[in-house]
């Protein structure tokens, strides 16, 4: 079955500090979603990608997040300079026909 | 918006059934999904319903109710494994994201 990769799975950065986090969505699907879960909360969506640009973002996506597609599989999702609350398990998403919505393992942020 | 409700937890004995509800309201509907988490684990696919009625998928099954922004999954012949969180997550009319609920946390019973 076809699968999204997230790495790392897992990333200790100190505050201040630039993380990049990377996935490679299901090759056939057209949307890719990072979505973002603080330990003991719900699941939140950051943003959306279509056609190599960002189709919607929360509120929670503001300046120092951004997203990119540099290699037509990869999927990047940069945080320009971590805070402690941004300390969370980042998931990311792809889409394909109606019916698949498929998650990658996710990557542990730990903001120190 | 988006508003979905699911309750916080529930517990059931090993063997019997569950039925998890979920209720939304959104200002579009192109589907909803039912997703398992394991505490650590990423969100897994259970079910997806897009018309009313129910679907049926081994030992779970998910039902939709469009008209009353209503969905329920069904957990039968409960097993020790199925102790997780559920989640119900809604896809609004634009964009395709999906927007999720706090998750039901299911805790199975010997």
């Amino acid at each position: 079955e076809p699968e999204v990769t997230q790495t790392p799975s897992h990333q200790v950065t100190q505050m201040g500090q630039e993380v990049i986090l990377r996935c490679v969505p299901i090759s056939n699907h057209l949307y890719f979603y990072w979505y973002r879960q603080i330990l003991g909360q719900k699941v939140e969506f950051l943003v959306s990608f279509y056609n190599n640009e960002i189709s919607e973002k929360s509120e929670i996506f503001d300046d120092q997040f951004s997203v990119e597609r540099p290699d037509g599989s990869n999927f990047t999702l940069k945080i320009r300079s971590t805070k402690l609350e941004d300390s969370a398990m980042y998931f990311c998403a792809s889409i394909g026909g109606s019916t698949e919505a498929f998650f990658g393992q996710g990557t542990r942020l730990t903001v120190v | 918006g988006q508003n979905i409700d699911q309750p916080t937890e529930m517990t059931a004995t090993e063997g019997a059934i569950v039925q998890i509800n979920c209720t939304y309201q959104t200002s579009g509907f192109n589907g909803l999904f039912w997703y398992q988490q394991h505490a650590g684990e990423a969100p897994t696919f259970l079910s997806y319903n897009v018309l009313d009625g129910l679907e049926e998928k081994g030992r779970f099954s998910s039902f939709l109710s469009r008209s009353k922004g209503y969905s329920y999954l069904l957990l039968k012949e409960l097993q020790m494994k199925d102790s997780a969180s559920y989640l119900c997550a809604v896809r609004g009319a634009a964009g395709n994201k999906l927007t999720f609920g706090g998750g039901t946390r299911v805790l199975v019973k010997p």
